[in-house]
């Protein structure tokens, strides 16, 4: 099985930096992704990592290094509808059929922004 | 988004009697998973399917069983409800490296 970690809730300012990071460990792994989900609402996906380094997609960054089972998502110049939970899922093949492939989420990083 | 939909969109039962959510789907993908959604656990996956009739259980199955007779449709059904299984039920598919979900059900056992 899986366990993965995330602080579950933090405080940053309107137009700050905010490094939300995650640790996992898990056999058979096959991507690291992280979603926001406003509250009342399904998650939508923020990024995908499945090689170690760093992905930009705008504000939003996530790093990841397999060796160290570990994975942050930077989040910059902070906007109040960045008010959200942030969730780290690890993507592994351990499902009893042929090519199966499970989603774990961690519990979720809720965040919120002030101003 | 348009390629998925859960129905209903919320569901009040009584305990004991058995309900069935279904997931359906435009995209013609491969994979589909029933998660459930409560404070303080998160997302976990209950069951999923790779493909028509192919089906695996994840970390919470019990009291839950799945069908897929058709690739667009994934069926989870509690077989006899009960309060324990209040909850927000989603559904999602994946495709290439991005994983898609539905709207949710909010599903409440009284």
């Amino acid at each position: 099985g899986q366990n993965i970690d995330q602080p579950t809730e933090m405080t940053a300012t309107e137009g700050a930096i905010v490094q939300i990071n995650c640790t996992y460990q898990t056999s058979g792994f096959n991507g690291l992704f992280w979603y926001q989900q406003h509250a009342g609402e399904a998650p939508t996906f923020l990024s995908y990592n499945v090689l170690d380094g760093l992905e930009e997609k705008g504000r939003f960054s996530s790093f990841l290094s397999r060796s160290k089972g570990y994975s942050y998502l930077l989040l910059k110049e902070l906007q109040m509808k960045d008010s959200a939970s942030y969730l780290c899922a690890v993507r592994d093949r351990t499902g009893s059929g042929a090519g199966s492939y499970q989603l774990t989420f961690g519990k979720g990083t809720k965040l919120s922004v002030i101003p | 988004d348009a390629g998925i939909t859960q129905s209903p969109r919320h569901k009040v039962t009584e305990t004991g009697t058995p309900v069935t959510l279904r997931c359906h789907q435009t995209e013609n993908h491969r994979y589909m998973y029933w998660y459930r959604q409560d404070p303080g656990h998160g997302l976990r996956l209950i069951h999923y399917s790779y493909g028509v009739k192919d089906t695996d259980k994840g970390e919470v199955s019990d009291g839950y069983s799945v069908s897929r007779s058709k690739t667009e449709d994934f069926l989870l059904t509690l077989e006899s409800a009960t309060s324990s299984q209040t909850s927000v039920y989603f559904c999602a598919i994946s495709g290439g490296n991005g994983y898609t979900f539905g709207s949710g059900t909010r599903l409440t056992v009284v």
